[in-house]
């Protein structure tokens, strides 16, 4: 069935640094795909999200760039704060199957002041 | 801004025990989502709801049910809650204009432990 693989589970970096997050998705017909960023103990809240008719779209600290050919779409997140901890999920949207949402399984990010 | 109240943040049920998870959107959405949350799973969808008294299936359907009698309240029902339903569980809602690809609004999740 479709599924959204995504990597790395966990990752650490010092503030200021670059993080980036990939996934992969498997419905060729998906056209959806958005991030989503969930402190801890909060709810998910929708970051950025991208559409299959443009490759990349930033705002501000946070870009997203998409893959069709490779069916691959990464986040990436420059000058990071320890605001910036979380787990970030990504999605993509089913085609086939009325379009709803699968997500990938989550990258816990932790920034270190 | 889009309000998703979930009715409890936390539960403890015992096992056998008919479980409500009750969620009220404010914004006239008329799609509703039921997720559950377990790590290293990420957001999993349990059922939807594209309208009153519509309902599908998600991916993991099973041992749950769903109601949706108005447009704002959609509630999730463990018929007979065991111990691999403890989890933490989170209701979201959505634009319906036809695409799915409005943004979700989740509410804050109820954990629940079934013992």
């Amino acid at each position: 069935g479709e599924n959204v693989e995504q990597h790395p589970s966990t990752l650490s970096v010092q503030e200021g640094d670059s993080a980036v997050i990939k996934c992969t998705y498997s419905d060729s017909a998906s056209n959806y795909f958005p991030w989503y960023k969930q402190e801890l103990g909060k709810r998910p809240q929708l970051i950025i999200d991208i559409r299959s008719n443009v490759g990349e779209k930033k705002d501000q600290r946070i870009a997203v760039t998409l893959n069709k050919t490779a069916k691959h779409f990464s986040l990436h997140i420059t000058e990071t704060q320890p605001e910036d901890s979380a787990v970030y999920f990504c999605a993509a949207n089913r085609i086939r199957n009325t379009g709803k949402l699968i997500f990938g399984q989550g990258t816990t990010l932790q920034v270190k002041p | 801004d889009v309000k998703v109240t979930q009715s409890s943040r936390y539960l403890v049920k015992r096992t056998g025990e008919k479980v409500f998870l009750e969620c009220v959107q404010d914004m006239d959405h008329e799609n509703m989502f039921w997720y559950r949350q377990d790590p290293g799973l990420g957001l999993r969808l349990i059922y939807f709801s594209y309208d009153v008294k519509m309902k599908e299936k998600g991916d993991i359907p099973e041992g749950y049910s769903v109601s949706r009698e108005k447009k704002e309240r959609f509630s999730l029902i463990l018929e007979s809650a065991s111990t691999n339903q403890t989890s933490m569980y989170l209701c979201a809602s959505s634009l319906g204009d036809g695409t799915y690809n409005s943004p979700l609004h989740f509410g804050n999740g109820t954990r629940l432990t079934v013992t």
